[in-house]
């Protein structure tokens, strides 16, 4: 079954650690997001790729960094300069990015602090 | 991205159809008006999306009213699967592509 996979489900950060979560599609989709997820809150955009070696800054991109080297895998590194990465994170894809096209998304990488 | 206004909550009883509103009075000409849901500790579900005309597929309808300022979720029968936070969202696949996300609807399905 075509996808998008998120590793780990659950991750633990120390103080001043950078830590990176995994998201990897079969979709065969060009364009790839990262958003971010506070309890009883919607998603804000971090970072998005619409096409390999190439990315953008989404809404609130201070404290994280992205790349994108194959088409099917996009990762995060949520860095020490995050001061509040405890979040749901949310990895999604899409065809193209196109208006009519829905996003399919993962199942979510939960950070916390140690 | 358009704004859009939801109830913070509904409810519904089992196996009776459930319409969730949603207002866009500033939506624009070339915006899609997409539904997703997120069950807890989940990512959002795409449902269904349309542009001008009313939409069906096996999830769910979605009614567009004419002048396009507001539009309905409707689940037919709802199950307690369909208990989530039902988000409605105004894409017009411009600028990031990105969907924005409100705090959405949530339903509670009685047994």
């Amino acid at each position: 079954d075509g996808g998008i996979t998120q590793s780990p489900k659950y991750l633990f950060r120390k103080e001043g650690q950078n830590v990176t979560l995994s998201c990897e599609q079969n979709l065969n989709h060009d364009a790839m997001y990262w958003y971010r997820q506070d309890p009883g809150q919607g998603l804000r955009l971090i970072y998005y790729s619409q096409i390999v070696n190439d990315f953008q800054k989404g809404d609130i991109a201070e404290g994280y960094s992205v790349s994108r080297e194959k088409k099917e895998s996009f990762p995060l590194t949520v860095t020490s300069a995050q001061k509040n990465p405890t979040a749901f994170y949310l990895c999604a894809s899409t065809d193209r990015g196109l208006s009519n096209q829905p996003q399919h998304f993962g199942d979510g990488t939960r950070l916390s602090i140690l | 991205d358009a704004k859009t206004t939801q109830p913070n909550s509904m409810e519904s009883n089992e196996e009776e159809p459930v319409h969730l509103p949603c207002n866009h009075s500033t939506i624009s000409g070339t915006d899609y008006i997409h539904w997703y849901r997120q069950l807890p500790s989940q990512g959002p579900e795409y449902v269904i999306h349309g542009l001008t005309s009313n939409v069906n597929n096996r999830m769910a309808s979605l009614a567009i009213a004419e002048d396009r300022k507001s539009s309905t979720l409707i689940l037919h029968r709802a199950t307690l699967r369909d208990a989530a936070v039902y988000y409605c969202i105004l894409y017009s696949g411009a600028g990031s592509y990105q969907l924005t996300f409100g705090k959405g609807t949530k339903l509670s399905v009685i047994p």
